[in-house]
């Protein structure tokens, strides 16, 4: 079974401010983790990935994380936030052996970012 | 590429009646998953489908059901609607372990 963790439900951060969104897992398996964000009234769009190789990843609108398996944790950080970096953010993990297990992603309970003018 | 396509995208309906919801994946994904998002219970997985055939299943009722076709596109299905089921529907199709969402279908129950 896995389980995620996101520390904080709401984040409010001023525009051009960094930014970091906890997000804490504990599985029994080996997991490939991600970040989605998810603007009002849509879908979720994936921003980053770690599957393998470097523990630091890097995404799309400039946002980062970095995987830590001491900690297991896998932190999503932002260093300038723009007024529309304004979402829920998302963080999921799923298991590695896909063909075994299936393809089911366990998400955390997201972070609302608020970015003020 | 087409994204991951959901109709429709918007629904309402009265409870006791059913509701079929389709996801249209990503050409060449084979893979098609569900998942409910509520403001109480946040994302939940439904089910997963590869092949026709479903791989996965989470932790709900058997009002709750799905199929995939020859061409891998996908319908839930929920019967006997309850107030609780109103959500937004999402649907993803996989390529390998990562996972693309559509817009989601929006449904209320009255």
């Amino acid at each position: 079974a896995q389980s995620v963790t996101q520390l904080d439900s709401q984040v409010p951060v001023f525009e051009e401010a960094p930014v970091e969104l906890r997000c804490n897992y504990s599985s029994s398996v080996s997991v490939y983790l991600f970040w989605y964000v998810q603007y009002p009234n849509q879908g979720l769009q994936l921003l980053l990935k770690y599957l393998s190789g470097s523990t630091l990843v890097k995404g799309i609108n400039g946002f980062e994380a970095e995987f830590n398996k001491s900690q297991t944790s896998f932190h999503l950080r932002k260093p300038s936030v723009h007024i529309s970096d304004t979402a829920e953010y998302f963080c999921a993990v799923s298991d590695r052996e896909i063909k075994a297990a299936g393809n089911k992603l366990t998400f955390g309970g997201g972070t609302r970012v608020l970015v003020k003018p | 590429k087409a994204g991951v396509t959901q109709t429709p995208r918007y629904l309402i309906k009265t409870r006791g009646q059913q509701v079929t919801l389709s996801c249209s994946p990503i050409s060449g994904h084979r893979s098609v998953s569900w998942y409910q998002q509520t403001p109480g219970q946040g994302l939940q997985f439904l089910f997963e489908y590869f092949s026709e055939t479903q791989r996965n299943k989470g932790n709900f009722p058997g009002r709750f059901s799905g199929r995939q076709f020859s061409n891998s596109r996908s319908e839930m299905n929920v019967s006997t609607l309850e107030l609780g089921d109103s959500a937004l529907y999402l649907c993803a199709s996989s390529w390998r372990e990562t996972q693309y969402f559509g817009p989601g279908t929006r449904l209320l129950v009255l």
